[in-house]
């Protein structure tokens, strides 16, 4: 499998609704990672997991909550988000030793 | 703080054209550059990755050379068609005590038109 994975690939939610992204790599890379990114406007990086440890928060609000349960498995917690957050969410993954980041198709997220 | 600028932010060729798109970072101390495509509403696909080291890096139609000293990239593409249509962006990576964390550039919107 030499693929990251993202579900949904698409997500309606409403402002009190609570729901989860999902990112899925089993080429065994242990730094994965959190994007934003807006129309038209270049990923924004959200968080960073390293050995399945939070390395990186780029002081995003606390309406969004990531967790890395194990090496393969990478999730966004959503809850109470504003209009304003809906975005295209890239989740990306990296193996030791190298610097290059493989992507996934990304969630396109719209809160209502 | 690490600036990344493409030029141009759009561009329009016709099918056959061989083109070049421009990156520029502000600060030198990079790692890595790496350039991906884009389509629109869909993830990052890279296409290659220049170590700081490195001079350039070939891969098919695609060329993108490197100047670390002056803090420019340039991504050829050789023979365009219009599958190459897409947003191309740009970034570059400080390393490991960084996070390897990527500060992206806003992008080049190429359409080859047949």
């Amino acid at each position: 499998d030499t693929e990251v994975t993202q579900t949904p690939k698409h997500l309606v939610m409403g402002m009190t609704n609570k729901k989860s992204l999902k990112c899925e790599q089993h080429m065994g890379h242990r730094a994965m990672y959190w994007y934003k990114q807006k129309a038209k406007k270049p990923p924004e990086l959200m968080f960073v997991y390293s050995y399945e440890k939070l390395s990186i928060n780029e002081s995003v609000p606390s309406r969004f909550s990531p967790e890395c349960p194990n090496s393969s498995l990478l999730n966004l917690h959503l809850h109470a988000l504003q209009p304003e957050d809906s975005a295209l969410y890239l989740c990306a993954s990296r193996p030791k030793g190298s610097y290059e980041q493989y992507f996934g198709p990304g969630t396109r997220l719209t809160v209502t | 703080k690490q600036e990344v600028t493409q030029i141009p932010a759009a561009l329009s060729v016709p099918e056959g054209e061989n083109l070049v798109l421009n990156c520029s970072f502000t600060d030198s101390a990079i790692y890595n550059l790496q350039w991906f495509r884009q389509d629109p509403g869909k993830g990052l696909t890279s296409l290659l990755l220049i170590q700081s080291s490195q001079r350039e890096q070939t891969s098919g139609r695609l060329n993108a050379s490197l100047d670390k000293s002056s803090g420019r990239s340039t991504l050829y593409i050789a023979a365009s068609q219009p599958g190459d249509s897409a947003t191309y962006l740009c970034a570059v990576s400080r390393g490991e005590t960084s996070g390897s964390r990527l500060t992206f550039g806003e992008g080049t919107q190429l359409t080859v038109n047949p």
